[in-house]
């Protein structure tokens, strides 16, 4: 089946530090990636759709200069979060799919941010 | 905002027991599904279900979908104490993904 991966998958850093998170589609190529944040124990909530070569949309509320995705290739997607702040401290998930919007999504083991 | 609003909020049952979550949503969808997650892990995929579907089953798990009422169910038969978790709802309307709130699910020996 299809795999995603992510790196880190657990990350601490201290307050105004920036870090990077990668999502991998092992086995297929992504033609969109998803990025998503959860907070304990509330459900998760879409970020932003990155397609390959292009900007990423992000959902209403989402700082896109926090958060800046990259998506260069069509198996790699990159979240980074700038200037992390301890309200920053979450959950990230990100999904990938490959081709038209009925197919279906994949989601990456999570990474978990904490900042100090 | 979330689509799916699911209930209960949480549900704690013996095992053997059937375990039963709902989950509502408000626009149109091409499919529905269902993802469980233990605490502080990633999401496992257990069952899409698509519009044009009613029922699908699988192991011991067994989803509805009635889409004039824009609402789905998952039954788990027979629970286990590894069946612990958050259950969660996702609507895929036309590449939008959606999760709804989650209800966690406490099965005890």
């Amino acid at each position: 089946g299809a795999v995603v991966s992510q790196h880190p998958s657990w990350v601490i850093c201290k307050s105004g530090t920036s870090v990077k998170i990668e999502c991998r589609s092992l086995d297929f190529q992504a033609t969109t990636m998803f990025w998503y944040r959860q907070f304990p124990k509330q459900s998760l909530m879409l970020m932003a759709t990155s397609n390959e070569g292009s900007k990423a949309t992000y959902e209403q509320g989402v700082e896109k200069d926090k958060f800046l995705i990259n998506h260069a290739s069509l198996t790699l997607s990159t979240l980074t979060v700038t200037s992390a702040h301890p309200e920053d401290s979450s959950f990230y998930i990100c999904s990938a799919r490959q081709g038209g919007s009925y197919n279906e999504q994949f989601f990456g083991p999570g990474t978990r941010l904490t900042v100090l | 905002s979330q689509q799916g609003e699911e209930d209960p909020q949480a549900l704690s049952i013996q095992e053997g027991e059937n375990a039963t979550m709902n989950c509502s949503y408000k626009t149109s969808i091409n499919n529905l599904q269902w993802y469980r997650q233990n605490s502080g892990r990633g999401l496992v995929h257990l069952i899409l279900i698509r519009s044009n579907e009613r029922e699908k089953h699988s192991g011991r798990l067994r989803v509805t979908l009635d889409t004039s009422k824009k609402s789905s169910s998952l039954l788990i038969t027979a629970s286990r104490a590894a069946d612990t978790a958050s259950y969660f709802c996702a609507t895929d309307s036309w590449g939008k993904f959606q999760f709804g709130a989650g209800t966690q699910v406490v099965v005890t020996p």
